[in-house]
């Protein structure tokens, strides 16, 4: 499995953009990468995924880069709600997903 | 549609005993997933079911097994528990196992506190 590398934490304002930053150097050509997030006492929760190609959807944007080597997460308008552990994974694998520690994004008012 | 519904939602057992754990996937979806939640260890999967079989297991002692119905619902065993069982225990499911481009929906979990 790939190996990811992701801050521990980051801080941001409510309303402002946010970038979650993540490297996959070792990702193979054909993996998938996912980002999910885990709410305070909840199960995590897809946001995104993308292959080669930037992402939109209603919840997030994803910046892949030209590698592919790492990804950003983009929240265009952080909110309190936003506050979660974001987890990057190369998917390789379906529904058996391999986790790292997560970046912990702590928002403000 | 209702999400992935997981059962109890917290359970105390004592050392040695043993518990099932329940988890109802999203109705068409028929590859479970389960995995180990710990502060010192995060994230960690434990086995994938799909058609009745497991199709992948992680690296966990054979204390912790699992089984799947023909509904795809799913239960997880751990017997002779161990305090460092205590965990939040999560399963997910996902429309057709190995399939990367298609996300997984968890559920809330069950909270397993070992006394």
């Amino acid at each position: 499995d790939a190996k990811t590398t992701q801050p521990n934490s980051m801080e941001s304002n409510e309303e402002e953009p946010v970038h979650l930053p993540c490297n996959h150097s070792t990702i193979s050509g054909t993996d998938y990468i996912h980002w999910y997030r885990q709410l305070p006492s909840q199960g995590p929760e897809y946001v995104i995924h993308g292959l080669t190609s930037n992402v939109n959807n209603r919840m997030a944007s994803l910046a892949i880069a030209e590698d592919r080597k790492s990804s950003t997460l983009i929240l265009h308008r952080a909110t309190l709600r936003d506050a979660a552990v974001y987890y990057c994974i190369p998917n390789n694998a379906g529904n058996m997903l391999t986790f790292g520690g997560g970046t912990r994004l702590m928002v403000k008012p | 549609k209702a999400g992935v519904t997981q059962t109890p939602r917290y359970l105390i057992k004592t050392r040695g005993q043993q518990v099932t754990l329940s988890c109802s996937p999203i109705s068409g979806h028929r590859s479970v997933s389960w995995y180990q939640q710990t502060p010192g260890q995060g994230l960690q999967f434990l086995f994938e079911y799909f058609s009745e079989t497991q199709r992948n297991k992680g690296n966990f002692p054979g204390r912790f097994s699992g089984r799947q119905f023909s509904n795809s619902r799913s239960e997880m065993n751990v017997s002779t528990l161990e305090l460092g069982d205590s965990a939040l225990y999560l399963c997910a499911s996902s429309l057709i196992p190995g399939a990367t481009n298609t996300e997984a929906f968890f559920g809330q979990g069950t909270r397993l506190t070992v006394v």
